[in-house]
């Protein structure tokens, strides 16, 4: 099956920083997501993205499905961006497979 | 805008129990999910449903699990006898198609076996 890789898997910012994470994948993707997992464990949905690029805010994401990988923007970080950040992606009927997080810290 | 929504938040049980997850997803979708999470670790599939059967199973989905869809909108993943090991996040999800469609997530079910 899919392979996710997610980079970095730590990181930390001071507060205003900007912060891009990376995912890959081993193999062609048709559906691509990007969470927030916040510090309750919930999983908050921030993009659907396959292909091309979204913003939402501060946030974006760019997936190149040729290159298989995904990016995902956080601009001007604020303390309340803190938590595990997770793509996960599939392919035809499979389920979504996600990679292991990056979580990012951002301190005051 | 229409969502997943998970019963209880947080469930603890003790070792040998049976718990019942429970998940009511939205309303016009048709395929449904349960993942599970062990603290600390990626977000992990157990089990597909549609048309009221199960489509597809990871290895995790042994025969403790069931799943089950009691009426039109309910959702439900049973363990039969719990283990410590069970203690997890269990999120439910739910996409209108199989294919090339967003997954929807509940907020999830923290289960504490101990």
């Amino acid at each position: 099956g899919i392979q996710v890789e997610q980079s970095p898997p730590d990181l930390i910012l001071q507060e205003g920083a900007n912060s891009t994470l990376r995912c890959n994948f081993s193999d062609s993707v048709n559906n691509l997501q990007w969470f927030h997992q916040n510090p309750w464990g919930q999983l908050i949905n921030l993009f659907y993205i396959p292909s091309g690029t979204k913003q939402n805010g501060r946030l974006s994401a760019t997936t190149v499905a040729t290159e298989r990988y995904s990016l995902l923007y956080i601009s001007s970080s604020q303390t309340t961006d803190s938590g595990v950040y997770f793509c996960a992606g599939n392919s035809g009927n499979t389920p979504l497979v996600f990679g292991k997080g990056t979580r990012l810290s951002v301190i005051a | 805008e229409p969502e997943v929504t998970q019963t209880p938040s947080h469930q603890v049980t003790q070792m040998g129990q049976e718990v019942i997850l429970r998940c009511v997803p939205i309303s016009n979708h048709l395929y449904f999910y349960w993942y599970r999470q062990i603290l600390g670790q990626k977000v992990e599939f157990l089990v597909s449903f549609y048309n009221n059967e199960i489509s597809e199973k990871s290895e995790i989905f042994d025969d403790q699990f069931s799943v089950e869809r009691p009426d039109g909108s309910n959702f439900t993943l049973k363990i039969r006898s719990t283990k410590l090991e069970d203690s997890a996040m269990y999120f439910c999800a739910s996409t209108s198609l199989q294919a090339n469609t967003e997954a929807f997530f509940g907020q999830g079910t923290r289960l504490t076996v101990v």
